[in-house]
């Protein structure tokens, strides 16, 4: 049973940095499949995929965001990891942590909500 | 980027009817397409992949259909527990995206 786990602070200041960590249990992080993703959603809004991040170091981000973005694997914990730069008020979000494999999202963490405010 | 377009944005149906959301996708992306559901305050929920396969777990009400770009997603039977937004996804072509989202109430 693959069980997905988003951890990090509810409250970034505008102009600094989010960090969201995602502890995998069940699966490899560091297998060649599947991909780690990152989707986010907005208060009362769709799904906007971030990007995902596969073998170890291997990464695909959304060009609307791939400027402020990088994400990281961390073997040792099984955990993968989501940096954003530079964030503003319109990155408000619950962000999820999702697994993709064969053409799906099979399993979504429960989501972390992340507030930019000063 | 791949626009995914769904219809409607809201429907309110009554228990046991059935229900029909359509995905346009802005381009021809084969059987790359897939539904999930996400109730309140969850996590979506995928429940049909590529149009029409299966997905374990998933009660065989739902069942989805189409190619190109055009797919359908219908829910037979509606029970309370259906109340959810309905999204599509492409995984056709990066960057990866899903429709608006169809929200389905119960009357």
């Amino acid at each position: 049973q693959v069980q997905m786990q988003e951890s990090g602070p509810g409250l970034v200041r505008p102009s600094q940095t989010l960090s969201l960590s995602c502890t995998v249990s069940g699966d490899s992080v560091a297998s060649d499949e599947p991909y780690w993703s990152w989707i986010r959603q907005p208060p009362g809004k769709g799904l906007e995929w971030i990007g995902y991040i596969y073998r170890i170091g291997h990464t695909f981000y959304n060009p609307s965001l791939k400027s402020r973005v990088t994400m990281s694997v961390d073997k040792s914990n099984n955990e993968f990891s989501l940096k954003l730069t530079s964030v503003t008020v319109a990155d408000s979000a619950l962000y999820f942590c999702v697994r993709y494999e064969s053409g799906v999202f099979d399993h979504w963490g429960q989501g972390s909500l992340v507030i930019v405010s000063s | 980027e791949i626009v995914l377009t769904q219809s409607p944005d809201f429907q309110s149906v009554a228990p046991g009817e059935k229900v029909t959301i359509t995905c346009r996708a802005s381009e021809d992306i084969g059987n790359s397409l897939n539904w999930y559901r996400q109730k309140p305050d969850q996590s979506p929920k995928l429940l049909i992949k590529f149009v029409s396969q299966s997905v374990s777990g998933v009660p065989s009400k739902f069942s989805g259909s189409g190619s190109g770009t055009d797919f359908t997603l219908t829910i037979n039977s509606l029970e309370a527990e259906d109340a959810a937004t309905y999204y599509c996804h492409q995984s056709r072509s990066l960057p990866q995206t899903f429709g608006q989202g169809t929200k389905v109430e119960i009357k």
